[in-house]
Order: structure tokens, then sequence, then C-alpha cells
């Protein structure tokens, strides 16, 4: 079965510094992976996703993730962080099996920054 | 725009009743889901529906059953409340094959 392992539940940057939230996943077919950013009291809204082809993603807001099959990663990037994006982050991967479709979320990461 | 809808944003209830959330989605989507999100604990799939009637348990269905009875609405029911059901409930969709999922509000239950 498919799995997500996120790396850190918290992490903490300055305003300005390079965001790297880590997600590793497990998956028994070829991953589709996705991005999620929850600001406090409401539901998720999407970043990104990998499904096929180019393996460098880019989102919403300057985030961008690479997937690396060799290292079973779909790790989450920002250059420069801003005041904006402090948030909690869930990686997620699709489980297909047979008919039925659903998505395997981590424990998520809180992104703190720092004027 | 896109949207999941979650009829209520609070719900205080009181032990051992019955709790319905009511989430409705308007993009025509075959798959709907009711996940429960703690601390430290991230989201968790409580069930899920890939078509009108069709339901399937997650990882964590004990005390709660669904209904579909249409293909835009999934209702999520806890027969008795109990205090350890306290959580925000988060409803999504999505469409076949593989896509992703689109969430609503969620709902910030609280049982006392």
């Amino acid at each position: 079965a498919q799995s997500v392992t996120q790396l850190g539940s918290h992490v903490s940057v300055s305003e300005g510094a390079l965001v790297l939230l880590r997600c590793n996943y497990s998956s028994s077919v070829p991953p589709y992976l996705f991005w999620y950013v929850q600001y406090p009291n409401q539901g998720l809204q999407l970043l990104l996703k990998y499904t096929t082809g180019a393996t460098l993603v880019k989102g919403i807001n300057g985030f961008e993730a690479e997937f690396k099959k060799s290292e079973t990663s779909f790790h989450l990037t920002k250059p420069s962080a801003h005041m904006s994006d402090a948030a909690e982050y869930f990686c997620a991967v699709s489980d297909r099996t047979y008919n039925t479709d659903k998505l395997i979320f981590g424990t998520g990461t809180r992104l703190q920054v720092f004027p | 725009d896109v949207k999941v809808t979650q009829s209520s944003r609070y719900l205080v209830k009181r032990t051992g009743e019955k709790v319905f959330l009511e989430c409705v989605q308007d993009m025509d989507h075959e798959n709907m889901f009711w996940y429960r999100q703690d601390p430290g604990l991230g989201l968790r799939l409580i069930y899920f529906s890939y078509d009108v009637k069709m339901k399937e348990k997650g990882d964590i269905p004990e005390g709660y059953s669904v209904s579909r009875e249409k293909k835009e609405r999934f209702s999520l029911i806890l027969e008795s409340a109990s205090t350890n059901q306290t959580s925000m409930y988060l409803c999504a969709s999505s469409s076949y094959p593989r896509n992703e999922a689109f969430f609503g509000q969620g709902t910030r239950l609280t049982v006392v």
C-alpha cells in the first residue's frame, strides 16, 4: 500500500530564506504526488502535483517540487520565504486500486516564518 | 469556481447524540471523501465513495457511517457521538482517475 512520510513536523525559517519541506513516499505503482497547503481554520488548497513527464513541478505562490524516483522523494521548495507562507503543508500520494481512487496524506509540516 | 461545501463550520454536540455532517460538491466528481484531522496525525481517511450508493471504509471507520444517495452529496454520520470524536472533519471530492482532491472548509466538531 502507498504511504507518505514527512520529515519534520515543524520547520522555522527567516523571511527571505530558502524553504525546504521534505516528503518521501512508498508506492507499488508509478506515483501521482501532491502538495497541499492549509491556512488556519481553512480547508486544504492544492499547491502543485506530479503525474507524469517533467520531474520539476511548479506550483502556486512560487513553490516547486522535484520528483526523484531513485530517492522516492518529492520535496517542496521555495527560494525566498514570505511571512504569508506560514501555514501547514501536507504531502500526499494517490492510491489507486481496482476502481477506487484515494489520497494518502502525510502527517503535515507546520512552517513558521520569522521576520 | 469549483466548490465543496460543508454544511457547518462549527458544531457542538452532546455525548450520545446522532450527528450528521453534510457535504455537497458542484463539480460532478465521482469520488468523495471524509477525512478527520487531528494535531500530529495529519489527515486520516474515514470513508470514501466512488459512485452513488457505493462506499468503502478508510483507515478509521469505527463509530462512523456514510450515505451517498446523490452524486453531489456525501454525508458522514456519527451514530452515537463520543468525546474522542472531537476533531476537525474535512470533506473532499475528486474526479477519476487519480486527480487532485478539492476540499471543503472543514467542520470543527466538539462533543461534550
